[in-house]
């Protein structure tokens, strides 16, 4: 069964601070996708990014960076130079299959506080 | 933009009333979700439709129902509410059934039943 573990219920950084949010997953398929979401205050679940279960390269979008190991079954994220705005609950969630439907399972979210 | 939008941000309801959260999306997506939202629990799917008409149980489907009568609009459904359904419930879309990709979501419907 899938499953995804977010072990950091909460993290609290001072502005400008790097920080990672760990994420690791359990699958028995070989084809699966990794998500991760942000959701700020207001509530909605803001996607940034989709990651497939072949495509192992770290991937960097300004301050934020995503490292995939497939050999730990992680899908870290990194936030470089923190700033307020990025408070917020984000999750990260896995799908299995190439096809059928898109079942995602999510992990139970990392609350990051970021204060000035 | 996908949007996805939600009838409403925050409702009232008292035990026992029937109530319906209405989800409407604009990008002619063919897969809707319901999701619940719960402290610690994470998101949990309660409900999926990937065609009109066409409905699937999630993961907790007890005490709900739903709706998809066209393709933009995927209803949910509580019969008979009870103080254990409230929660943030939030509504998803994707694109192409029967492949996976990324769910987009609604804002969310905070339901508190008294």
């Amino acid at each position: 069964a899938q499953k995804v573990t977010q072990a950091q219920t909460e993290i609290s950084v001072v502005e400008k601070e790097d920080v990672t949010l760990d994420c690791v997953y359990e699958t028995r398929d070989t084809t699966y996708y990794l998500f991760w979401y942000k959701q700020p205050p207001s509530g909605e679940l803001v996607f940034l990014i989709r990651r497939n279960s072949f495509d192992e390269q770290n991937e960097i979008s300004g301050r934020y960076s995503w490292n995939f190991q497939k050999s730990t079954s992680s899908f870290n994220f990194t936030i470089t130079a923190s700033q307020v705005v990025d408070s917020a609950v984000y999750f990260c969630a896995l799908s299995e299959g190439d096809t059928g439907f898109q079942k995602l399972v999510f992990g139970t979210g990392t609350r990051l506080l970021v204060s000035p | 933009d996908v949007k996805v939008t939600q009838s409403s941000r925050y409702l009232v309801k008292r035990t026992g009333e029937k109530v319906f959260l209405e989800c409407v999306q604009d990008m002619d997506h063919e897969n809707m979700f319901w999701y619940r939202q719960d402290p610690g629990l994470g998101l949990r799917l309660i409900y999926f439709s990937y065609d009109v008409k066409m409905k699937e149980k999630g993961d907790i489907p007890e005490g709900y129902s739903v709706s998809r009568e066209k393709k933009e609009r995927f209803s949910l459904i509580l019969e008979s509410a009870s103080t254990n359904q409230t929660s943030m419930y939030l509504c998803a879309s994707s694109l192409a059934g029967g492949q996976i990709d990324t769910q987009y979501f609604g804002p969310g419907t905070r339901l508190t039943v008294l």
